[in-house]
């Protein structure tokens, strides 16, 4: 079976530009995911969606900040304006329903210079 | 306090060394423990999950809750190089947030052959 899929694996850009990010659930989950990992704070969530609804937005940092599902099977998370704090590695994870395991993608590994 | 504290290790033990990997947390509202496993450059790796407190056994790794201590463990017999990876614990409570994970910042672990 296939798992999460996010593309793309790496981005490097400059500073003020726009970043996509995408995801691909495991077909058949309802729950999506947006997850950021740094050494500092570790895994930290950003937005949950349930049945492409967003339920709980409370993790994004800023309005530079946006996440959509306009479907079951595709999510975007996009920053705009990027800053050089944005870097991170940003993992997107979905689940059959909300209270069961999370499966995680291999993330977008996210430099902003 | 943090909610849930982990060793960052690094730990560092030989091939065939029984491993005890180790949370502890704060908020008595936790139901559900989970481990992950993250090898580096790629997404956390779902291997334990359990509810409530006891132990649980798949193959070579145990896990053990013990909610009076508010203490989590993770043991791994006959470790072998290929279990060189980051261990992250996670923990959620049951109810209306029972999808918000709060995980540990992992430990690193590596098994020499």
């Amino acid at each position: 079976d296939a798992g999460v899929i996010q593309s793309p694996r790496h981005e490097v850009t400059e500073m003020g530009q726009e970043v996509t990010l995408r995801c691909k659930p495991i077909s058949g989950h309802n729950s999506l995911f947006w997850y950021r990992q740094t050494m500092m704070r570790g895994l930290e969530l950003l937005i949950y969606f349930n049945n492409n609804v967003p339920i709980d937005d409370s993790g994004m940092p800023e309005d530079r900040f946006s996440a959509k599902m306009p479907n079951a099977s595709f999510s975007t998370l996009k920053i705009q304006p990027s800053e050089p704090r944005d870097s991170a590695v940003y993992f997107c994870a979905s689940s059959l329903v909300e209270d069961q395991p999370q499966h995680f993608g291999d993330g977008t590994r996210l430099s902003i210079l | 306090q943090k909610e849930v504290e982990q060793d960052p290790g690094p730990l560092s033990v030989p091939e065939g060394a029984i491993v005890s990997l180790n949370c502890t947390y704060s908020n008595s509202a936790f139901q559900y423990f989970m481990w992950y496993r993250q090898y580096s450059r790629k997404g956390p790796e779902l291997l334990m999950y359990t509810y409530s407190s006891g132990n649980k056994e798949d193959g070579r790794f145990t896990a053990q809750v013990d909610k009076s201590s508010k203490y989590i463990s993770l043991f791994i017999r006959d470790s072998q190089p290929s279990d060189s990876a980051t261990y992250l614990c996670a923990m959620s409570a049951r109810g209306g947030s029972n999808y918000k994970l709060t995980f540990g910042k992992g430990t690193l672990l590596t098994v020499n052959p």
